[in-house]
């Protein structure tokens, strides 16, 4: 079992429509959770930061933490094409390290 | 500038050659990463470090592999006898840390450079 799981996609919506993207991890102590962005040929770029149970919203962005299902979601509202990327999701390992393990990335499309 | 920085952006090698990559992070962030990422692939950990030590190398995958940070501001990451594996894109990171009572506490929350990608032939 992978440590962070994600599908890799690509996961395919219209504009204007809600993108959820999904991502389950291992590590039951890990209390830190991230979502990345990567564009094609781009390095990765910090969108979201969730650390408690629950939703968290910025702007378009929903980060949605379950520690119980070990489960952490994005959604993006109103999707645009320019939100067409890979999304990797970031968990920190439990324990006093400060290592963050990446998913494999899901790659969504927004389709004009 | 005010990024992250990696040199060179382009490495190209031949099988069993040393090579030397770069990195200089962000002014006043005390913890520093290299992950290495394969196409298709999230970014694989190696190793980071908290000031001038290494904190975690437990994702340096062999012998061959080794990083350095002696001042606690740029860093080398250090590939010896390169193989055809190796190639990939070599990410540094760098991240502020927070005083914490058991010590710097990392944010977790990384800003990378724009990478140094390997191909070894």
């Amino acid at each position: 079992q992978k440590e962070v799981e994600q599908n890799s996609g690509p996961l395919s919506v219209p504009e204007g429509a809600i993108a959820s993207l999904n991502c389950t991890y291992s590590d039951r102590g890990s209390q830190s959770f991230f979502w990345y962005r990567q564009y094609s040929g781009k390095s990765p770029e910090l969108i979201m930061s969730i650390y408690s149970n629950g939703d968290k919203e910025d702007g378009r962005f929903t980060a949605q933490l379950n520690k119980a299902s070990q489960y952490v979601s994005l959604l993006i509202r109103d999707s645009q094409p320019s939100d067409s990327a890979t999304y990797l999701c970031a968990v920190k390992a439990s324990g006093n390290t400060g290592k963050l393990i990446f998913g494999q990335g899901t790659t969504l499309q927004v389709k004009p | 500038g005010a990024g992250v920085s990696q040199t060179p952006s382009n490495k190209v090698t031949e099988k069993g050659k040393y090579v030397e990559l770069r990195c200089d992070p962000i002014s006043g962030h005390t913890a520093l990463y290299w992950y290495r990422q394969s196409l298709g692939q999230g970014p694989e950990f190696l190793i980071y470090f908290q000031g001038t030590g290494a904190a975690d190398d437990s994702g340096l995958p062999n012998d061959r592999f080794f990083a350095v940070r002696p001042e606690g501001s740029v860093s080398t990451l250090k590939i010896q006898r390169t193989e055809r594996g190796d190639s990939a894109v070599y990410l540094c990171a760098s991240s502020l840390s927070l005083r914490a009572s058991g010590g710097a506490l990392n944010t977790g929350e990384l800003f990378f450079g724009e990478g140094s990608r390997l191909t070894v032939l």
